[in-house]
């Protein structure tokens, strides 16, 4: 199993620019996240998904959209770049199991200049 | 509203040497505590998780335990080595009372030299 793999590892984007991050789980969880990590501000949850179809906002949901069409998949689209999105975006997916952790992509480093 | 804090934010040990990692939190209404390992530049990996009935979780040469009176979890690493050099996360589930969503520590940075 690949686990969480997440599309593209690196990205440059112009002020203004849009762009869609991919996620994608084979381990058939229901539960996916998006989270940024900055320094000194840890890891901050945008959006997230419980399920096929459904998508909520986490704690820094501005600027961003999001996507759940298939289970497999999670979406995070940035409709207008800005130098403030600029971050480290990581995937994550759990079982709905209260016992279970989250599982982590590799991340997508976004610079916007 | 539960808060997660780190102490220290960075620790640096020569190698062999056992040592503690704090993760402090403000709801004691905790219903489990989770600690995650990222390497620089990656993802974070799951090493423990420890549920608010249990005091403590061992996995291999870590050790993580909980109490929910004081706020406070600790992961211990027994002899440690170059390999264990990350930065360690502490994450409490917001709400207390269900899994769905982590609040985080900021993390502590460990280097151990050989």
């Amino acid at each position: 199993n690949a686990g969480v793999t997440q599309t593209p590892k690196f990205r440059v984007l112009k002020t203004g620019q849009s762009m869609t991050l991919l996620c994608a789980q084979d381990m058939n969880h229901e539960y996916m996240y998006w989270y940024r990590q900055d320094p000194g501000m840890g890891l901050r949850l945008i959006h997230y998904s419980v399920g096929e179809g459904t998508t909520a906002k986490g704690e820094v949901p501005d600027g961003y959209n999001v996507s759940r069409l298939k289970k497999q998949n999670f979406l995070l689209g940035l409709e207008s770049a800005a130098p403030s999105q600029t971050s480290v975006y990581f995937c994550a997916s759990k079982t709905p199991l209260e016992t279970d952790t989250q599982y982590f992509g590799p991340g997508t480093r976004l610079t916007v200049l | 509203k539960q808060e997660v804090t780190q102490i220290p934010a960075a620790l640096s040990v020569p190698e062999g040497e056992n040592l503690v990692l704090n993760c402090s939190f403000t709801d004691s209404a905790i219903y489990n505590l989770q600690w995650f390992r990222q390497d620089p530049g990656k993802g974070l990996t799951s090493l423990l998780l420890i549920q608010s009935s249990q005091r403590e979780q061992t996995s291999g040469r870590l050790n993580a335990s909980l109490d929910k009176s004081s706020g406070r979890s600790t992961l211990y690493i027994a002899a440690s080595q170059p390999g264990d050099s990350a930065t360690y996360l502490c994450a409490a589930p917001l709400p207390p009372g269900n899994n769905r969503k982590l609040i985080w520590g900021l993390g502590t940075s460990l280097a151990v030299n050989p």
